[in-house]
């Protein structure tokens, strides 16, 4: 257990609203993610950040925005909402593991339903 | 083609076999991960290796870097091994990506 939340849990929403999810870590972690499962895909990489007010895009990006202003959180927003992006969200962080490589711990997920 | 390949897809055992589940990948590496997801459940990490074996109780994992290969066996399975098992890998130089496999979904029988 690294110590990470995240919330809402699950959520619905309609098409076109904004969704904001938290991801919170209490161990100080320096590099936080954000990851979608969907179905007949392995996880794959929204955004990712690495320091307080560094943030990087991955390769799912496009219709998606992050922010961390406090080492402890990671927002991940969607500006307006589409049905696409019904998916389960996964926060992780990298903790250094044995010889120098991190290791990710990842969060519960999180159910979003874009209605 | 993906970088990174799982087999099988799909594995139905009964109880008690020994289960292998395989991952072969393209990129250079610096390190392969091995998660376990239970259904509707987080992902939990249960190894992380570079190079050799790891074991954790019942679980063996095996990497040969040079056949670009891994794989992760299941020792007396239970049906509480039953779970989607997710091979990633850090790509060589790039710390900051993981690239994921599809995962094997597991099923033991009682």
């Amino acid at each position: 257990d690294a110590g990470i939340t995240q919330s809402p849990r699950h959520k619905v929403t309609e098409t076109g609203t904004p969704v904001t999810l938290r991801c919170h870590q209490t161990e100080n972690h320096r590099y936080m993610y954000w990851y979608r499962q969907d179905p007949g895909h392995g996880l794959r990489l929204i955004h990712y950040s690495y320091g307080v007010k560094d943030t990087d895009k991955g390769e799912v990006s496009d219709g998606y925005s992050v922010s961390r202003s406090k080492t402890e959180d990671f927002l991940l927003t969607l500006e307006s909402a589409t049905s696409s992006q019904t998916s389960v969200y996964f926060c992780a962080i990298s903790r250094q593991g044995l010889g120098s490589y991190n290791e990710q711990f990842f969060g519960p997920g999180t159910r979003l339903t874009v209605l | 083609k993906n970088e990174v390949e799982q087999s099988p897809q799909n594995l139905t055992a009964q109880e008690g076999e020994f289960i292998t589940i395989n991952c072969s990948y393209s990129v250079g590496i610096s390190a392969l991960h091995w998660l376990q997801q239970h259904p509707g459940g987080g992902i939990v990490s249960l190894f992380m290796l570079s190079s050799g074996k790891k074991k954790h109780g019942r679980l063996i994992a095996t990497i040969n870097i040079q056949e670009k290969h891994s794989s992760l066996h299941i020792t007396a399975s239970h049906p509480r091994d039953s779970a989607v098992y997710i091979c990633a890998v850090r790509e060589w130089g790039r710390d900051d990506k993981i690239i994921f496999g599809k995962g094997t979904r597991l099923h033991i029988l009682p």
